[in-house]
């Protein structure tokens, strides 16, 4: 069974950067999308960025002077770097798979809960 | 960025109650759209995927339809176990977008 599991810490000042680990088991990343997403306080939603099977990646142009996704398929982990933060990154953030051929997520993480404040 | 727009906010259901949430695109997306239930402190899981295609392990009593720019979840038979947050997410093109949600709860 295919399971992420995202790691990292619940709490990061502003202006540094905010780094998670999305570790995964029972499915290898070097097959199909894996990408984060954050869910606000509020419960808005925004899809933050992919890294593919061959590496490639594509983010939300919102974010994309800030984000980087990397992955170390030794570990079959991927990473989430966003820097810079300011409170309004504060969200629950979840690693996820993105579907071979249709642009939705199949599995997902338990989500971890970033707040950021000094 | 293709918005969605996702009504009602809230929802209270009776056991047995049939129930729809709807999401409005701004722009036609072809049938790329999903939904997802997401219970309290858990993950979201996929429901529907391709505005009508059940995901496996996903009960009947939720079915999805619409087009163009308008799409409807379905919940024939309120559960108790149904009681949760369900949001749409349009996977047509990039950046994918999702819906504000709406807070599905028992009567």
């Amino acid at each position: 069974e295919v399971q992420l599991q995202e790691s990292g810490p619940g709490l990061v000042k502003p202006s540094q950067s905010l780094s998670l680990t999305c570790s995964v088991t029972g499915y290898s990343i070097t097959s199909n999308y894996w990408g984060w997403i954050r869910k606000f306080p509020g419960n808005k939603m925004e899809w933050m960025g992919y890294i593919s099977y061959s590496g490639s990646t594509s983010y939300n142009p919102s974010l994309k002077s800030r984000i980087s996704i990397t992955r170390d398929t030794s570990k079959n982990q991927f990473f989430l770097q966003l820097n810079s933060v300011t409170t309004e990154d504060t969200a629950t953030y979840y690693c996820a798979r993105r579907n071979w051929v249709r642009y939705y997520f199949d599995y997902w993480g338990q989500g971890v809960m970033v707040t950021v404040s000094s | 960025d293709i918005q969605m727009t996702q009504s009602p906010a809230s929802l209270s259901a009776s056991l047995g109650e049939t129930v729809s949430i709807e999401c409005l695109a701004s722009e036609g997306i072809s049938n790329d759209l999903a939904w997802y239930q997401q219970k309290s402190g858990k993950s979201p899981q996929l429901l529907i995927y391709a505005a009508s295609r059940l995901q496996d392990g996903v009960p009947s009593r939720f079915s999805g339809s619409g087009s163009g720019t308008r799409y409807s979840l379905k919940i024939s038979g309120m559960q108790p176990e149904d009681e949760a947050d369900y949001f749409c997410q349009q996977s047509y093109k990039y950046p994918l977008t999702f819906g504000s949600g709406t807070k599905l709860e028992i009567k």
